[in-house]
């Protein structure tokens, strides 16, 4: 079946200072999946980051961005200046044409001020 | 922000006991997903529907699980005969339409413990 890896955490890093959550998948049932980044943030539910249907394209929100590597079916999340109130988890997904996701474990950030 | 709306927000059951959970999709999604996250955090598609009709569903719930999503009442989950395995973040999603372009919106969830 498809599955997602994410970088384990907590993954500590200081304000301002850069983030990086790697990601790779594998997909057994679709050849070119969609791939998303979600994320949680305390107290409230599931929303998506961003999102990259294309092979090759970047997407990018909020400061974050992600490029779709079907060579290294990689999907790495980076943000080049974090701030406190990016602490969170972030899930890695992939999706099918029926649009049923696949996640990764997530990945909790705790950003020091 | 999601308008999902997921009742109860907790849930409490017993061994072998019935456990049902609803789910009022954001007006105008005619998909509607529901997904298992475990204590370990692993998500797990259960099913999904268009309209009053099942897309996508796995094994697991065709046995003890049971969805439904008729037409102007919320869509439902049911655990006929709970275990202590199904204890997670039962989550569910809607989606303006199928396709690259849809995005999913999540509720915020209903809790069970089953004891």
């Amino acid at each position: 079946g498809d599955s997602v890896t994410q970088t384990e955490g907590p993954v500590t890093v200081s304000e301002s200072e850069s983030l990086i959550i790697n990601c790779t998948y594998s997909a057994t049932s679709i050849a070119y999946p969609n791939l998303f980044w979600y994320v949680r943030y305390p107290g409230e539910g599931l929303q998506l980051l961003l999102k990259v249907i294309t092979a090759g394209q970047k997407g990018s929100s909020r400061g974050f961005e992600a490029t779709y590597n079907k060579e290294t079916t990689s999907f790495h999340l980076q943000k080049a200046s974090v701030q406190e109130s990016d602490s969170a988890v972030y899930y890695c997904a992939l999706g099918d044409h029926g649009n049923k996701l696949t996640f990764g474990i997530g990945t909790r950030v705790l950003v020091r001020p | 922000n999601s308008k999902v709306i997921q009742t109860p927000r907790y849930l409490v059951k017993g061994q072998g006991q019935k456990a049902k959970m609803r789910c009022i999709p954001e007006k105008g999604h005619p998909v509607v997903f529901w997904y298992q996250q475990n204590k370990n955090n692993e998500f797990k598609f259960l099913i999904n529907f268009q309209n009053q009709e099942v897309l996508q569903q796995i094994d697991m719930t065709e046995k003890r699980f049971s969805a439904e999503c008729p037409s102007n009442s919320p869509c439902s989950l049911e655990i006929q005969s709970s275990e202590a395995g199904d204890s997670a973040l039962y989550l569910c999603a809607s989606s303006p339409g199928q396709g690259s372009y849809a995005e999913q919106f999540f509720g915020p969830g209903t809790r069970l413990t089953v004891l």
